[in-house]
């Protein structure tokens, strides 16, 4: 079994839809919480960042992490075409800075 | 200039050739990284540097070696390449507290 699990869709989604990605993981010890963005052809980019549970906000975008259940969701409200990517979770305990990344999710928004 | 370099873009090499993938950063970051991307598997940990005399195995190791020439520059080698580690590489640099990766636009490299 992998240390995180996501579903690697494809997900297509018309333009204004809201977006909704998980993935659930194993490791107890894993306190900073990430999801990346990935164009095509290009590295991936840091899109939230959350230390431990709770939920956290930035524009169109919310990320939540439920410790308890080992699971974290990213929410894009307003859904634009321009947010087609491939969207990665990663994860890392508090001593160990190496990130562990899900597959990645691939969205398509559709004008 | 990009914060993290990493050269060349694309390359295809023949089996049994060795080839050298180069990463530079302006970060200023001590932890440098080199991931592997394959399709349905996500990124994967080859080897991590967090100072230039402290280089670690990652999860998938086995094929390939680093060299952490200064702070700055962390290449990776496959010293006899082989069909199965085509994929796309990245580079990738942190600073001391867990605030997230900058990576490299990758390398795409073909062996054929």
């Amino acid at each position: 079994q992998k240390e995180v699990e996501q579903d690697p869709g494809p997900l297509s989604v018309p333009e204004g839809a809201i977006v909704s990605l998980n993935c659930t993981y194993s490791n107890s010890a894993f306190q900073y919480f990430m999801w990346y963005r990935q164009y095509s052809r290009k590295g991936p980019e840091l899109l939230m960042y959350t230390y431990s549970s709770g939920n956290k906000e930035d524009g169109r975008f919310t990320a939540q992490v439920d410790k308890s259940s080992k699971y974290i969701s990213l929410f894009i409200r307003d859904s634009q075409p321009s947010d087609s990517a491939t969207y990665l979770c990663a994860m890392s305990g508090s001593n160990d800075y190496k990130l562990s990344f899900g597959a990645g999710t691939t969205v398509t928004v559709r004008a | 200039d990009a914060d993290v370099t990493q050269t060349p873009r694309n390359r295809i090499t023949k089996t049994g050739k060795r080839i050298m993938l180069e990463c530079s950063q302006t970060k200023g970051h001590d932890r440098m990284y080199w991931y592997r991307q394959d399709p349905g598997l996500g990124l994967r940990l080859i080897y991590y540097s967090f100072d230039v005399k402290d280089i670690n195995k990652g999860e998938i190791s086995d094929g390939y070696s680093v060299s952490r020439q200064a702070q700055a520059k962390f290449s990776l080698s496959l010293e006899s390449a082989i069909p199965n580690q085509t994929a796309l590489y990245f580079c990738a640099t942190s600073d001391p507290g867990m605030s997230g990766y900058t990576f490299g636009s990758g390398t795409r490299l073909t062996v054929v």
